[in-house]
């Protein structure tokens, strides 16, 4: 079975600094899928990122990039310029592939943006 | 906003109540999900739909009981609950290769 290891409950950033969240995770599986999501305090599950196993590029989207490296098993999620609105807990899901529908996750990071 | 809307955003029951959580999305998508969220837990997948035909059950207890009339609404009746099923239920539903998510209820169980 996949599974889905965050093993920073919490971490913390200065506003406009970067930071970067961990992810790594368990799968027998070569096609799959991975996810950042965010949970801010009104609990709404955002999506804020996703990466196709089969692109060796990283994703980018605006202030948030991955880091995917697929032997390690590694997906780290950066956010450059933090702002106060990025305080939130992120969790990083996994895929499988050919039509799978369950998503894994992680236990979640709890991301405090200090003023 | 996703497009995911569920209601209520909260609710109170006792373990005698029956309640009913409702998820609408009208969005085209035509899988939808139920899932659960406690504390210090990662989410938990409880129920699957695919054009309304339930895929999924992930061991959930016979208290919780599903319906999907459409591909648009997805229920989750509740009775008999326990304190323990005191969390976030969030609905979700799938497009491609992504979930999109409700604001979820938060229940508590008295």
């Amino acid at each position: 079975a996949q599974t889905v290891t965050q093993s920073q409950p919490e971490m913390s950033v200065q506003e406009a600094e970067t930071v970067t969240l961990s992810c790594t995770y368990d799968t027998s599986e070569s096609d799959y899928y991975l996810f950042w999501y965010k949970q801010p305090p009104s609990r709404q599950m955002i999506l804020v990122i996703r990466q196709e196993a089969y692109k060796q590029q990283n994703a980018t989207e605006n202030r948030f990039s991955v880091n995917f490296q697929k032997a390690a098993k590694s997906f780290s999620l950066k956010i450059s310029d933090s702002q106060l609105g990025d305080a939130a807990m992120y969790f990083c899901a996994y895929r499988g592939g050919q039509g799978a529908q369950k998503l894994v996750f992680g236990q979640g990071t709890r991301l405090t943006i200090n003023p | 906003e996703t497009g995911v809307t569920q209601t209520p955003r909260h609710l109170v029951m006792g373990m005698t109540n029956k309640k009913s959580l409702k998820c609408e999305q009208h969005l085209g998508h035509n899988a939808m999900y139920w899932y659960k969220q406690s504390a210090k837990k990662p989410l938990e997948l409880m129920f699957v739909y695919n054009f309304k035909e339930q895929t999924e059950n992930n061991s959930v207890p016979s208290r919780f009981s599903p319906e999907c009339p459409n591909s648009s609404h997805l229920f989750l009746h509740l009775h008999t609950l326990q304190p323990e099923d005191s969390a976030l239920y969030l609905c979700a539903s799938h497009y491609g290769t992504t979930q999109y998510f409700g604001p979820g209820t938060r229940l508590t169980v008295l």
